[in-house]
C-alpha cells in the first residue's frame, strides 16, 4: 500500500461541525504536510509539521503527528461549506530526504450548509 | 501575479500525435516537478528538477520528456500519446531546505487536463 493513507476515504458533515482526517505513513519521516484541492484546482499547502513536533495549529486547523504509531491527523473546527475540498497528507521520508515528497490518495470533504 | 502557471489549462488530442504542456514560477524556487493526477485523484511525481538538474525520474515512459531551460520553467514533452495518458499534469515549485536536505512546502500550479482521443 502507499506511504501516506488518508481515512476516511470521504467525509460528509454539517457545516458547523468538526471534521477529522487521518493519515499512516509507513517509514521514517523528516516532516509531514497537509494539503487542500478544491476541485479543478492546484493543491494548496495547509501546514506543515516536523518530526520532532507533536502538534501544530493554524487557524481552525490542527494537525497532530505520533511518530510511533505512524500517523497523523488533520481537525477542521467549526467546518464551512467552503472547505469543502479533497485533502492529502504528503510524506518527506528520512530515506529520501530532500528528494521528493509522496502523497496519499487523500480524503474527500464535503461540507454540507 | 500568478506563482506557478501552467499553459495549456486544457489539452485535446488525438492518440499518436507530441505535445507539451509548460510550466513557469516567479517565486524564485530552485527545484521544480511534475505530477500526474489520475481519475482517482492519486499524485503521483514524475520528474523533478533542482536548479536545471534533473533530480527525480521516476518510472516514466521515456516519451515523457522533460526540460528547464533556466530555474524558472520545466516544460513537459509527450511524445507519440496514447489513451492512458490522459490525467491531470500538475506543475509544482519549491525551496530546498538546508544543505538540500527536507522540503518546504510545495506550490502547485492550476493543472493541465489532457484527455487523449
Amino acid at each position: 500500500s502507499q506511504q501516506g493513507e488518508e481515512d476516511p476515504q470521504a467525509l460528509s458533515i454539517q457545516e458547523g461541525e468538526n471534521a477529522t482526517m487521518n493519515c499512516s505513513y509507513k517509514t521514517s519521516i523528516n516532516n509531514l504536510q497537509w494539503y487542500r484541492q478544491n476541485s479543478g484546482r492546484g493543491l494548496v499547502h495547509l501546514i506543515l509539521i516536523r518530526s520532532n513536533e507533536r502538534e501544530k495549529h493554524s487557524g481552525r486547523l490542527r494537525v497532530t503527528l505520533d511518530t510511533s504509531k505512524k500517523s497523523s491527523s488533520l481537525l477542521i473546527t467549526a467546518s464551512r461549506a467552503a472547505d469543502t475540498a479533497s485533502y492529502f497528507c504528503a510524506t518527506d521520508a528520512r530515506e529520501t530526504s530532500g528528494s521528493r515528497l509522496t502523497f496519499g490518495e487523500g480524503t474527500q470533504l464535503t461540507v454540507n450548509p | 501575479d500568478t506563482a506557478v502557471s501552467q499553459t495549456p489549462k486544457y489539452l485535446v488530442t488525438q492518440m499518436g500525435n507530441d505535445k507539451s504542456i509548460k510550466c513557469e514560477q516567479n517565486l524564485g524556487h530552485d527545484t521544480m516537478y511534475w505530477y500526474k493526477q489520475d481519475s482517482k485523484k492519486f499524485l503521483k511525481i514524475m520528474f523533478s528538477y533542482n536548479n536545471k538538474e534533473l533530480i527525480i525520474n521516476e518510472t516514466v515512459p521515456n516519451r515523457f520528456s522533460p526540460k528547464s531551460p533556466d530555474k524558472a520553467h520545466l516544460n513537459l514533452h509527450i511524445n507519440s500519446l496514447e489513451l492512458g495518458d490522459s490525467a491531470v499534469y500538475f506543475c509544482a515549485s519549491s525551496r530546498r531546505g538546508p544543505g538540500g536536505g527536507t522540503y518546504n512546502e510545495q506550490f502547485f500550479g492550476p493543472g493541465t487536463r489532457l484527455t487523449v482521443l
